[in-house]
Parts: C-alpha cells; sequence; structure tokens
C-alpha cells in the first residue's frame, strides 16, 4: 500500500542549527513524485522542495535540501541554518506516476529556539 | 507557477448552517483538489474537482455535505453544509501544475462551528 510516514512528531532545534526531518514512503511504482509542505500557524500550505523518482541529483531549493535515498526509500528534508520563522508544521508528500492525488505523511511540528 | 485565492480566510458558523469557501486561479487549470485538516491532523482530500463534470468525492465524503462547484478552469466553490462543530477544521483547495511538480495550495479557510 502507498504510504508516506513520517516518524517524528516533533523536534526543537537551536537557532542557526541544521535539521533533518525524516520521511520515508513506500510505493511499488517505479515513478512517483516527493514533496515537502511547510504549514505555517496561519494554516496555508508553502511548498519547499519536489523530488522526482528518476531525478539523479538531489533537490535543493536555498537552504532546503532533499536527501533522497532511493534504496531506502526515504526523502528527508534538510533546512540549513535555521530560522526562528521556520517553526511550523512540515509535511512530507507523495504522487505516483501520473495521479495528481498527493499522499500525506501526518507532519512533524518543528519549533526553532532562540 | 499558479496563484489561489481562497476567501474566506476564516469563519466562525452556528451549528445547522452553511458556508461556501471560494477558490480563484490566476490561470486555467484542469484539476482542482479539495483538502480538510482537522486540528492536528494531515490532511485528507475530500473531492476531486474538473470542469464541466461531477466532482470526484473520496471515501467518507458525500456530496450532500460538501457540495462542489467547478464553473471555468479558473473558479471552484466548496460548500460545507448542515454545519456541526466535527466540521471545524481547515479546508484548503489546490491545483496540479502541468509537470506535476507542485501542487499549489490556497491559503486555507479556518472553520469553526459553534
Amino acid at each position: 500500500a502507498q504510504k508516506i510516514t513520517q516518524t517524528q512528531p516533533g523536534m526543537f532545534v537551536q537557532e542557526k542549527e541544521a535539521v533533518t526531518l525524516d520521511c520515508t514512503y513506500d510505493t511499488s511504482d517505479p515513478s512517483y513524485g516527493l514533496f515537502w509542505y511547510k504549514q505555517p500557524s496561519s494554516g496555508e500550505m508553502i511548498f519547499l522542495i519536489y523530488q522526482g523518482s528518476y531525478d539523479q541529483q538531489n533537490a535543493t531549493e536555498g537552504r532546503y535540501s532533499l536527501n533522497f535515498q532511493k534504496a531506502r526509500k526515504s526523502a528527508n528534508l534538510v533546512i540549513s541554518a535555521s530560522q526562528l520563522g521556520d517553526s511550523a508544521m512540515y509535511f512530507c508528500a507523495m504522487t505516483l506516476g501520473s495521479n495528481y492525488q498527493l499522499i500525506w505523511g501526518a507532519g512533524t511540528k518543528l519549533i526553532i529556539k532562540p | 507557477s499558479a496563484v489561489i485565492s481562497q476567501k474566506p480566510s476564516r469563519d466562525i458558523c452556528q451549528r445547522g448552517t452553511s458556508l461556501t469557501i471560494q477558490c480563484q486561479v490566476d490561470s486555467q487549470v484542469t484539476m482542482m483538489f479539495w483538502y480538510r485538516q482537522q486540528p492536528g491532523q494531515s490532511l485528507t482530500l475530500i473531492a476531486t474537482a474538473n470542469q464541466g463534470s461531477e466532482a470526484t468525492y473520496e471515501s467518507g465524503f458525500v456530496i450532500d455535505k460538501f457540495p462542489i462547484s467547478r464553473p471555468n478552469l479558473t473558479f471552484s466553490t466548496l460548500t460545507v453544509s448542515n454545519m456541526s462543530p466535527e466540521d471545524s477544521s481547515i479546508y484548503l483547495c489546490s491545483v496540479d501544475t502541468s509537470a506535476n511538480t507542485e501542487a499549489f495550495f490556497g491559503q486555507g479557510t479556518r472553520l469553526t462551528v459553534v
């Protein structure tokens, strides 16, 4: 069954440190996309980064990078030099093949300490 | 990219009433998605709305409770009918990109039913 697992319900990280948010996925479909979203307390869903299953390089977007380990079926989000504004819920999600429907993880609440 | 304007951003409603949420996209999109996010939970897909056809509802969601309109390729509405406190959630609309590498979200509607 297709599934996204985020094992960290919450994390505390000191400001300016790097943080890794875990995400593992389960699918037998060879074609899939992996997404990370940030949801601040305001409720909006902010797209951070995308990784396609056939992409050779790990995706990077500014301070965000995705540590894609295909054999281990993991797609961890790495935030470098964390900032207070990074405090939010973070969701990992997946699409399969040409299906646009997103499969969501349970989310990780990240709190950055000053 | 796509910019989605969703309104209202929040509302407090009496039980038994209905609320219609609107999403306006700045470009034409084939599919629009409506999600519900209950407090402290991940996102759950309510339905997929294609222009010119009936929305496709996910298991556990019915048209009588969540009627959806999709009159054109840039606009959709979701109505939460006969509300009860259990409907208190964030409701989000989303659209895909043609490349399926990002799903764009509206700002969300934070609904409280009293």
